[in-house]
C-alpha cells in the first residue's frame, strides 16, 4: 500500500464548476496535510494546508480532512482553465524531531472552457 | 529574493560521469530534503537533513551521496552516472516537526539528462 495514494487522472472539469480531488493516507500518525499546484516545467507550489478535521476554506479553494477515514479532499470552485495543473497531496509523517514529507503520484486536473 | 535556490537548471552528462548539484536555502529552517520526480511526475523523497545530519535515506542507492556543510546548504553528488538516474531533481526545506506550519518550500528544480 503506497503511504499517499491519488487518483491520477486526468480529471476533466468544464470551466466554473467545482473540482473535486481526493487523497488517503495510510499512517495514522500523521500530523499534517498539504495541497500543492504543481504547473508543467514548475516546481510544485502549496496552495492550502490543514491540521484539524473539519474544513478550512481560502478563496475558491477549500480542504477537507477526516483523520478517522484517512482521508483528505481539495475542492476548488469556480474553476478556471489557469487552474489546469497536476495537484499533489503531500503528507508530513511524524517522524522523530524531524518532518517527513511525503507526496502523492498526483491528479492532472484540466478545466475544460 | 529565492527562497530556495538549486544550481545547475538544467544538466546534461555521459553515462559513468560524476555530477552534483546544489541547494541553498535562506528560510532559516531546520530540514532540507531532496526528491525525485521521475516521468510520471511522481515525487519521491530521497534523503532527509535535519540540522546538518542525515535523518532519512530512502534506499537510495550509494551512488547518491548528499552533503550538509551547513543547516542552509544541502548538496547531492552522484557518481558513476546511469540512464535511470535522468529526472528532475527538486531540493527542497521545511521547519522542523514542532513548528506549526512544516510546509516543504522547493526549488526551481535540476532537470538532469543522463545520455
Amino acid at each position: 500500500q503506497k503511504e499517499v495514494e491519488q487518483n491520477s487522472g486526468p480529471l476533466s472539469v468544464p470551466e466554473g464548476a467545482i473540482a473535486s480531488l481526493n487523497c488517503t493516507y495510510s499512517d495514522r500518525g500523521s500530523q499534517s496535510f498539504f495541497w500543492y499546484r504543481q504547473y508543467s516545467g514548475k516546481s510544485p507550489e502549496l496552495i492550502m494546508f490543514i491540521y484539524s478535521n473539519g474544513d478550512k476554506e481560502d478563496g475558491r479553494f477549500t480542504a477537507q480532512l477526516n483523520k478517522a477515514s484517512q482521508y483528505v479532499s481539495l475542492l476548488i470552485r469556480d474553476s478556471q482553465p489557469s487552474d489546469s495543473a497536476t495537484y499533489l497531496c503531500a503528507v508530513n509523517k511524524a517522524y522523530s524531531s524531524a518532518s517527513k514529507i511525503i507526496f502523492g503520484s498526483g491528479t492532472r486536473l484540466s478545466i475544460r472552457p | 529574493d529565492t527562497a530556495v535556490s538549486q544550481t545547475p537548471k538544467y544538466l546534461v552528462t555521459q553515462m559513468g560521469n560524476d555530477k552534483s548539484i546544489k541547494c541553498e536555502q535562506n528560510l532559516g529552517h531546520d530540514t532540507m530534503y531532496w526528491y525525485k520526480q521521475d516521468s510520471k511526475k511522481f515525487l519521491k523523497i530521497m534523503f532527509s537533513y535535519n540540522n546538518k545530519e542525515l535523518i532519512i535515506n530512502e534506499t537510495v542507492p550509494n551512488r547518491f551521496s548528499p552533503k550538509s556543510p551547513d543547516k542552509a546548504h544541502l548538496n547531492l553528488h552522484i557518481n558513476s552516472l546511469e540512464l535511470g538516474d535522468s529526472a528532475v531533481y527538486f531540493c527542497a526545506s521545511s521547519r522542523g516537526q514542532g513548528a506549526m506550519r512544516s510546509e516543504a518550500f522547493f526549488g526551481q528544480g535540476t532537470r538532469l539528462t543522463v545520455v
